[in-house]
């Protein structure tokens, strides 16, 4: 069963803490991105990579943190500089330069105690 | 940096009707794509349409691209209730270390009554 797997679903952060996301991909695809999406809004890109080792800072990657260590993994760490953190985290991936289509997570859902 | 731009923010018709959504864009594309979105869910990829392409078709989908006005419409023809959700434009860049990404709109949430 192949595609983007978030995890978890819903999480809770406390003051000055870190938390992380995770997404995993079977779908062999080079790229994946971190998006954030706020009530009513639309997608704005936090961090990206193209390939394994190599990741890029996004529109507002300020209080975020990524890895890219492996090509089926890109976690996202919300660090405790980010001081508006309660959004929906989306996961995409797409299969490199020649790939068009994103394909998505089914999000994480973050909020603050 | 949001540079597609939906309009109209919110629709909604009757089952059975045509749905029409549009999008303006400000810098150059390499494509356009629509992408659908449930409540509470991720996104899906409906359709694209490259820069040099000027309609396209699928299903019950119909996208048209104006470079010209930098503008993309959605048309859903014969809706049903399980259209109900959110459309999102995203134009795909074709410049420089960001080639590839893509930049999403606001999107516009779309009700079909029953």
């Amino acid at each position: 069963d192949g595609g983007i797997t978030q995890s978890p679903k819903y999480l809770f952060r406390k003051e000055g803490q870190n938390v992380t996301l995770s997404c995993e991909q079977n779908l062999n695809h080079d790229a994946m991105y971190w998006y954030r999406q706020d009530p009513g809004q639309g997608l704005r890109l936090i961090y990206y990579s193209q390939i394994v080792n190599d990741f890029q800072k996004g529109d507002i990657a300020e209080g975020y943190s990524v890895s890219r260590e492996k090509k089926e993994s890109f976690p996202l760490t919300v660090t405790s500089a980010q001081k508006n953190p309660t959004a929906f985290y989306l996961c995409a991936s797409k299969a490199g330069q020649k790939g068009d289509i994103q394909y998505f997570g089914a999000g994480t859902r973050l909020s603050v105690l | 940096s949001q540079q597609g731009e939906e309009d109209p923010q919110a629709l909604s018709i009757q089952e059975g009707e045509n749905a029409t959504m549009n999008c303006s864009y400000k810098t150059s594309i390499n494509n356009l794509q629509w992408y659908r979105q449930n409540s509470g869910r991720g996104l899906v990829h409906l359709i694209l349409i490259r820069s040099n392409e000027r309609e396209k078709h699928s299903g019950r989908l119909r996208v048209t691209l104006d470079t010209s006005k930098k503008s993309s419409s959605l048309l859903i023809t014969a809706s049903r209730a399980a259209d109900t959700a959110s459309y999102f434009c995203a134009t795909g860049q074709n410049y420089g270390g960001s080639q590839g990404n893509l930049i999403f709109g606001k999107g516009t949430k779309l009700s079909v009554k029953p």
